[in-house]
């Protein structure tokens, strides 16, 4: 079983609809999480971050973690085609040291 | 006020070759980790230097070095290059536990 399972997708939507992402873990020793996007041959970028449970929100997103169910949500109001992209859940653990986990990515298509 | 640097963007090298890949982290950051991704792959985790030494590595084979310059640039280092070493290799740099600067890689072909 692997660390962090994601769904690949991939995920076609219309623009102006509401995206939910989500990821899975098995490390309760994760205690940062993260959400990044990544555009055709560039690297990842920092979408959110929330520390332990909880909700956080930055305009059109809102991240939500869940540890007593392992489960965290990307949501993402008013889709727009330029939000087509892969996005890539992560999770740092401070438990001998500080290594990022990636999920494999859900590629998400906003059709205009 | 640049963020990750890496070079080269692209490589092509032949089996069993040596390739090194050079990173230099964002301004102000003090460590860097380095990530393998496969094409349609999350990246996986190849190791991460902090104070120019090794404090975490992923299950990477010892083919796969590095190392930490007292600037806090970096450099990638794979031996006995196979087919499957293929991949974009992401260097990512940050300041806390959370929240990396990723750069835009080095996408090496292994032919």
């Amino acid at each position: 079983q692997k660390e962090v399972e994601q769904d690949p997708g991939p995920l076609s939507v219309p623009e102006g609809a509401i995206v939910s992402l989500n990821c899975t873990y098995s490390n309760s020793a994760f205690q940062y999480f993260m959400w990044y996007r990544q555009y055709s041959r560039k690297g990842p970028e920092l979408l959110m971050y929330t520390y332990s449970s909880g909700n956080k929100e930055d305009g059109r997103f809102t991240a939500q973690v869940d540890k007593s169910s392992k489960y965290i949500s990307l949501f993402i109001r008013d889709s727009q085609p330029s939000d087509s992209a892969t996005y890539l859940c992560a999770m740092t653990s401070n438990t001998g040291g500080f290594k990022t986990i990636f999920g494999a990515g859900t590629r998400l298509f906003v059709k205009a | 006020d640049a963020g990750v640097t890496q070079s080269p963007t692209h490589l092509i090298k032949t089996r069993g070759q040596q390739v090194t890949l050079r990173c230099s982290p964002k301004s102000g950051h003090d460590t860097v980790s380095w990530y393998q991704q496969a094409l349609g792959q999350g990246p996986q985790f190849i190791f991460q230097y902090y104070e120019e030494e090794e404090r975490q590595r992923g299950n990477f084979p010892d083919r796969f070095s590095g190392h930490q310059f007292p600037n806090y640039s970096s450099e990638l280092n794979v031996n006995a290059l196979l087919l499957g070493d293929s991949a974009l290799y992401l260097c990512a740099s940050s300041l806390v536990e959370y929240g990396y600067t990723f750069g835009s890689g080095t996408r090496l072909t292994v032919v």
